[in-house]
């Protein structure tokens, strides 16, 4: 199985920080890695697919980047509606794996 | 309006069934990958199953022989057969779409159910 390791696990920020969430496969998956935003009660929300393409109606402050291992997910500068917990994701193979999570917090 | 809609969740006893139902609409469930993630409460996503639309299943070690993945096209929808439940199960169960962008990404996901294993 492919192990997916975020760092950091949290991170205290302010608005209009310029915030980036690190993502590391255990092995190459290509452009396969994704990443979601989850707030407390709802599903996650597809932010970036394909390492660096923004989902449709997501705002530009996010963006993504990174190959074969590494992998980053910056936002530019945070808004309120920003905190949140981020997870990385790849869909190179099964069994799909997620990092555990970067939570985001004021 | 593209939409998924889980139902099914609940509190069982350790070694029960219970099904998960996923409605789809907006959209064949036939057309596209689906799965089901979950979330125990407090910790990570754990991706469970997938179908391909080809009809052949993949699963996590944790839940191969419990956890049967299938979908009615003629009603649209997805289900997760659950068999010798366990405590470890306990979670909220999301089904999700992979999107056709070529990496499979879950564009699409339910709002969730519940499912509680207790004695």
């Amino acid at each position: 199985d492919i192990q997916m390791t975020q760092s950091p696990s949290s991170l205290s920020t302010s608005i209009g920080d310029r915030v980036a969430i690190t993502c590391r496969a255990s092995q190459s998956i290509n452009k396969y890695l994704n990443w979601f935003q989850q707030k407390p009660g709802k599903a996650p929300k597809l932010l970036i697919y394909g390492v660096s393409s923004l989902q449709s109606g997501v705002p530009s402050r996010f963006s993504g980047s990174g190959s074969e291992t590494d992998f980053t997910l910056t936002i530019s500068s945070l808004q309120p509606e920003d905190f949140a917990t981020y997870y990385c994701q790849q869909s190179y193979s099964t069994p799909y794996t997620f990092g555990q999570g970067t939570k985001l917090e004021i | 309006e593209v939409q998924l809609v889980e139902t099914g969740g609940g509190m069982i006893q350790p070694g029960g069934s219970l099904t998960l139902s996923c409605a789809v609409s907006g959209f064949s469930v036939s057309n596209f990958y689906m799965s089901w993630i979950r979330q125990a409460p407090g910790k990570g996503l754990d991706w469970v199953s997938l179908i391909y639309t080809a009809g052949s299943t993949s699963y996590a070690d944790s839940v191969k022989g419990r956890f049967t993945i299938s979908r009615d096209n003629s009603k649209n929808t997805l289900y997760l057969q659950m068999n010798s439940l366990r405590a470890e199960d306990t979670a909220v169960y999301y089904c999700a779409r992979s999107a056709l962008s070529g990496t499979d990404a879950f564009d699409i996901w339910g709002q969730g159910t519940m499912v509680t294993v207790s004695p």
